[in-house]
């Protein structure tokens, strides 16, 4: 069985400063995790993921993120917010078995806010 | 490749009238996801597809939901007898099923029972 939780459901940063949203999972076999957005009323796009060899991820819109086995967490780190990145993000989880390839455990998301 | 296609985007029933939605996949990929999101939570699985094969349904995915793939090409979601707790946003995604192959999503089709 997989899960995913997302620490705060809502995080507040100014425009410039570190974004950071945490992520823990757990997982019975060897995990693929992701990051999606979502902004209002759309679907889901991938930011970057994580399956195989170096765990420093890095995605678009000069997001990335660290797999931590030890600590079984995969946080989202920016260094500088952009007013565009508010928006809803998604950690997620999928199993290493070929059934699992594709279907996806989700977090419950972490809603940006970026203020001037 | 236009990405993946949901119609309709939105859809307002009343209780108890049956709806289908559909959802046309990017063409190369043979694996079909359907999920259901509902105000402020993340995403769950109901169900996915290789190619025309229902692979697996969740538990959430009750006798009244019925997926079909036919030709392993586009899907559609039918709800019969619709309830208030089936409004929600109802996305669909494709890969190619592959280990590191990404999920693709439509925009949903947000689903509001009256």
């Amino acid at each position: 069985a997989q899960s995913v939780t997302q620490l705060g459901s809502h995080v507040s940063v100014s425009e410039g400063a570190l974004v950071l949203l945490r992520c823990n999972y757990s997982s019975s076999v060897p995990p693929y995790l992701f990051w999606y957005v979502q902004y209002p009323n759309q679907g889901l796009q991938l930011l970057l993921k994580y399956t195989t060899g170096a765990t420093l991820v890095k995605g678009i819109n000069g997001f990335e993120a660290e797999f931590k086995k030890s600590e079984t967490s995969f946080h989202l780190t920016k260094p500088s917010a952009h007013m565009s990145d508010a928006a809803e993000y998604f950690c997620a989880v999928s199993g290493g078995k070929s059934d699992s390839w594709g279907k996806l455990q989700f977090g419950a998301g972490t809603q940006v806010v970026v203020t001037p | 490749d236009t990405g993946v296609s949901q119609d309709p985007r939105h859809k307002i029933t009343k209780r108890g009238q049956n709806v289908t939605f559909r959802c046309d996949p990017i063409s190369e990929h043979n694996r079909l996801y359907w999920y259901r999101q509902t105000l402020g939570q993340g995403p769950e699985f109901l169900t996915y597809f290789q190619n025309e094969a229902q692979l697996e349904k969740s538990r959430l995915l009750s006798d009244r939901f019925s997926a079909e793939r036919p030709k392993g090409s586009f899907s559609t979601l039918e709800i019969q007898r619709t309830e208030q707790g089936d409004s929600a946003m109802y996305l669909c995604a494709s890969s190619l099923g592959t280990a590191v192959s990404e999920a693709f999503f439509g925009q949903g089709t947000r689903l509001t029972v009256v």
